[in-house]
């Protein structure tokens, strides 16, 4: 079992709607979880950070936490083709004193299309 | 305020060579990791540099080795170049301490070896 995983993709979303990725990490120690946007070409990019279960929102981003089921989410409402990229879920296994590793998923290719 | 700062950005080398890169990071930032992201493994994690000092190493041979200066600003090293090595090295920076562990990387330095 991969230590992240995430949908394979490629996930293709209308312009205007919803766009929903998901993360399920193995290890249950995990204290922090993140979303990194990847255009082709370019490096990560940090775009939500959650620590606690629940919904957390910026933007027309929600990330989504339940740590009893090991799960993480990110939603993109109003999808833009400009969201088109490579979403990475990461995960740092013991908060602070992570040392500099987070543990990356293989990432979904979102596409928008118009 | 400014990025992490990497360079050279792209480079070509011959098997056997040897590379250095550099990176600067975010002014503040204490802590620095850097990563090789390639089609097949995805973002892996090499080393983490705090305060001058190594605090942390992924799974990679000896052929791969780092540094930090006092200013913060670290270099990672490859030597006997391999075709496998060819990747984008990224690099990226935190607080190091009293954070959540989320990362900020740079632009990266793409690497091909021939």
């Amino acid at each position: 079992q991969k230590e992240v995983e995430q949908n394979s993709g490629p996930l293709s979303v209308p312009e205007g709607a919803i766009a929903s990725l998901n993360c399920t990490y193995s290890d249950r120690v995990s204290q922090s979880f993140f979303w990194y946007r990847q255009y082709s070409g370019k490096s990560p990019e940090l775009i939500m950070s959650i620590y606690s279960n629940g919904d957390k929102e910026d933007g027309r981003f929600t990330a989504q936490l339940n740590k009893a089921s090991q799960y993480v989410s990110l939603l993109i409402r109003d999808s833009q083709p400009s969201d088109s990229a490579t979403y990475l879920c990461a995960v740092n296994r013991a908060g602070g004193t992570s040392y500099g590793k987070l543990t990356f998923g293989q990432g979904t290719i979102l596409t928008v299309h118009p | 305020k400014a990025g992490v700062t990497q360079t050279p950005r792209y480079l070509i080398k011959t098997r056997g060579q040897q590379v250095t890169l550099s990176c600067s990071p975010i002014s503040g930032h204490r802590s620095v990791s850097w990563y090789q992201q390639t089609p097949g493994q995805g973002l892996q994690f090499l080393f983490e540099y705090f305060s001058e000092t190594q605090r942390n190493k992924g799974n990679f041979p000896g052929r791969f080795s780092g540094r930090q200066f006092s200013n913060s600003r670290s270099e990672m090293n490859v030597s006997t170049l391999e075709l496998g090595d060819s990747a984008l090295y990224l690099c990226a920076s935190s607080l190091g301490d009293r954070d959540h562990g989320e990362l900020f990387f740079g632009e990266g330095s793409r690497l091909t070896v021939l």
